[in-house]
């Protein structure tokens, strides 16, 4: 069965500091793989896909198909960053990760 | 403007009564979902639609149902609310499978 995992339920970071959230996945495929973000009374929107292979806001995400991960990472934790982020690999129907909840603390 | 939206915000509503959600986008998208969230929790897929006249349920069973009689409308319906339905549900949509997604505000419901 197609599985997505995020291990971290809370993210405690200091500003300034770098932050990583895991995401693994279990399929045979390629889906397509995305980060989505919730910000407190706001919507669930797009982060970042990998097949853009772009960086947003100063996330980046690396794919490992090896490992089947695929991290968001930003150097720099910013305040603004505190919200809620899930991994979204889509293998057809969009599915999402149980989320990690970031706090960025001055 | 294109976009996707969920009526109504809030709802408080009594044990027993049949409610609709409504979802309408106005992409043209194909596809669309339900999920069902509570506060800051994961994301549970209750039903989906390939398109018109095509719905499935989702990953989570749900007593709801949903209908799909226009592309652009996806309504979802509880006959006979309970407490234990109380969470929020967001509906999203798609162009095709594996593109990003679009999501409404959500729909928080309360059943006393």
């Amino acid at each position: 069965a197609q599985r997505v995992t995020q291990p971290e339920k809370l993210l405690s970071v200091f500003k300034g500091a770098p932050v990583e959230l895991k995401c693994n996945y279990s399929y045979s495929g390629s889906p397509e793989l995305f980060w989505y973000v919730q910000y407190s009374r706001q919507r669930l929107q797009l982060l970042l896909r990998h097949i853009s292979r772009e960086s947003i806001k100063g996330f980046t995400a690396d794919l490992n198909k090896g490992e089947t991960s695929f991290h968001l990472k930003k150097p720099f934790a910013q305040e603004e960053d505190s919200a809620m982020y899930y991994c979204a690999p889509s293998w057809g129907k969009l599915q999402f990760g149980a989320g990690t909840q970031v706090v960025v603390t001055p | 403007e294109a976009d996707i939206y969920q009526t109504p915000r809030y709802l408080v509503i009594g044990t027993g009564k049949k409610i609709t959600l409504e979802c309408s986008q106005t992409m043209g998208h194909d596809k669309m979902y339900w999920y069902q969230q509570d506060p800051g929790m994961e994301l549970h897929l209750i039903h989906y639609s390939y398109g018109v006249n095509s719905t499935e349920k989702g990953d989570l069973s749900s007593e709801s149902t949903v209908s799909r009689i226009r592309t652009e409308h996806f309504p979802l319906t509880l006959e006979s609310a309970r407490p234990s339905h109380t969470s929020q549900y967001l509906c999203a949509s798609t162009e095709e499978w594996g593109h990003r997604a679009f999501f409404g505000q959500g729909t928080r419901l309360t059943v006393v």
